[in-house]
């Protein structure tokens, strides 16, 4: 499975894009990128998936870079609901199928 | 609604005993998933099942059984053989196969504290 690394904090304003940054280097061909966000206390919740293409659903975009070596998670117009943790995740090929390995992520906080 | 339960949300037990966690989930999933979270820190998976009485273990199994007779259920319980047991438990639930509908979805959690 593909190691990630994320930034532990990032701040937004209320209103503004957060795009909150993630490296997989060494992610294979049929490894995808998975985004969950975790407010306290709650189970993750999930945002958005990828493997080569950019995507985008009612929450978020995700925009991975041609070599698939890193990937953004954007959200549009934070709100200050947004602030939770944020999860990056690459997984998914061969036997490992199924399992997501939880990095320690990054926590946002939307400030007014 | 559809989604996956688990109770009790706090539980408390004394030092040597075995408790048993619940999850339930009515989303007629064939995966569902085990993870444990201490402060601070992401998940790490305990045990995964893909189908009903088929199960694997994950990262960290040491001191814990599951069992999957049922789709809809699959109880995680802490032995006392697991040296250091309080902490948040989380179940979630995927469609499994392909990673391409892999999306897992996830309970409330059971915070377990061990006195």
């Amino acid at each position: 499975d593909a190691k990630t690394t994320q930034p532990p904090s990032m701040d937004c304003a209320e209103g503004r894009a957060a795009n909150l940054p993630c490296n997989h280097s060494t992610i294979s061909g049929n490894e995808y990128v998975y985004w969950y966000r975790q407010i306290h206390s709650q189970g993750p919740q999930y945002i958005i998936h990828g493997l080569k293409n950019n995507e985008t659903n009612e929450m978020a975009s995700l925009i991975i870079t041609e070599d698939r070596k890193s990937s953004t998670l954007i959200l549009p117009h934070a709100t200050l609901r947004d602030t939770a943790v944020y999860y990056c995740i690459a997984e998914g090929g061969g036997t490992s199928y199924g399992k997501l390995t939880f990095g320690q992520g990054t926590i946002l906080t939307v400030h007014p | 609604d559809g989604g996956i339960t688990q109770s009790p949300k706090y539980l408390f037990r004394k030092e040597g005993q075995n408790v048993t966690l619940s999850c339930e989930q009515n989303l007629n999933h064939d995966a569902m998933y085990w993870y444990r979270q201490d402060p601070g820190q992401g998940l790490r998976l305990i045990y995964y099942s893909q189908i009903v009485n088929d199960f694997q273990k994950g990262d960290i199994a040491e001191g814990y059984s599951v069992s999957r007779e049922k789709k809809e259920s699959f109880p995680l319980t802490v032995t006392s053989a697991q040296k250091n047991p309080t902490a948040f438990y989380l179940c979630a639930s995927s469609w499994g196969g392909l990673p391409s509908y892999n999306e897992q979805f996830f309970g409330p959690g059971t915070r377990l504290t061990v006195l």
